[in-house]
């Protein structure tokens, strides 16, 4: 069984400051795919980022960057300088062999001017 | 090239009525998958198609949905005599064939309400 867990579901900060989202996970796969996605108010859900199993390498693309911990099986999410467009609310996903992505209650995120 | 195209945008049934979502994933993807966000709640796995081949239905409700991805045309979400908790926003997503870490492609979705 695969299961995400997002603890924060809510994250309020102002304008310019840090803000690490959190993602715990669950699978028996050794082989698996991460992912997160980000939903803005207009609904529709858009991709960031994927890591597999093996790579847990961090990964930093411009004001945001992920932190892939095997150990604690977590794939965290940073967003440094937040800004208000970064306002959404954001899913981590795990793809294994079942096929299907199972994702997490996700976290909302407001950024105040 | 288009997106993931559902239609309706939004949908109003009385209860006991059918709803029929309809979902045309991206050219060349050939699974699809169907998800259920209720309000202030996540993203819920319902079934996972390939063309005419349900893969995974570990998701749906045993009773009154159904889904569908025929040889031609979209895949089609299917809820009979919905009642009022089926009110919620149905997302369809594609991927094209291959490996297990193809992204997901999403639609605007489908904000079904019940009266």
């Amino acid at each position: 069984a695969q299961k995400v867990t997002q603890a924060q579901t809510e994250i309020s900060v102002v304008e310019k400051e840090d803000v690490t989202l959190d993602c715990v996970y669950e699978t028996r796969d050794t082989t698996y795919y991460l992912f997160w996605y980000k939903q803005p108010p207009s609904g529709e859900l858009v991709f960031l980022i994927r890591r597999n199993s093996f790579d847990e390498q961090n990964e930093i693309s411009g004001r945001y960057s992920w932190n892939f911990q095997k150990s604690t099986s977590s794939f965290n999410f940073t967003i440094t300088a937040s800004q208000v467009v970064d306002s959404a609310v954001y899913f981590c996903a795990l793809r294994a062999n079942a096929g299907k992505s199972t994702f997490g209650d996700g976290t909302t995120l407001t950024v105040k001017p | 090239n288009a997106g993931v195209m559902q239609n309706p945008r939004h949908l109003v049934r009385r209860r006991g009525q059918e709803a029929r979502l309809r979902c045309s994933p991206m050219k060349g993807h050939s699974h699809v998958y169907w998800y259920r966000q209720l309000p202030e709640e996540g993203l819920k796995f319902m079934v996972y198609l390939q063309k005419e081949n349900i893969i995974d239905e570990s998701g749906m409700p045993k009773e009154r949905f159904s889904a569908e991805f025929p040889k031609e045309g979209p895949s089609i979400l299917r809820i009979q005599q919905v009642v009022r908790g089926d009110s919620a926003a149905y997302f369809c997503a594609s991927s094209p064939p291959g490996h297990l870490g193809e992204k997901l492609f999403f639609g605007s979705g489908t904000q079904l309400s019940v009266l």
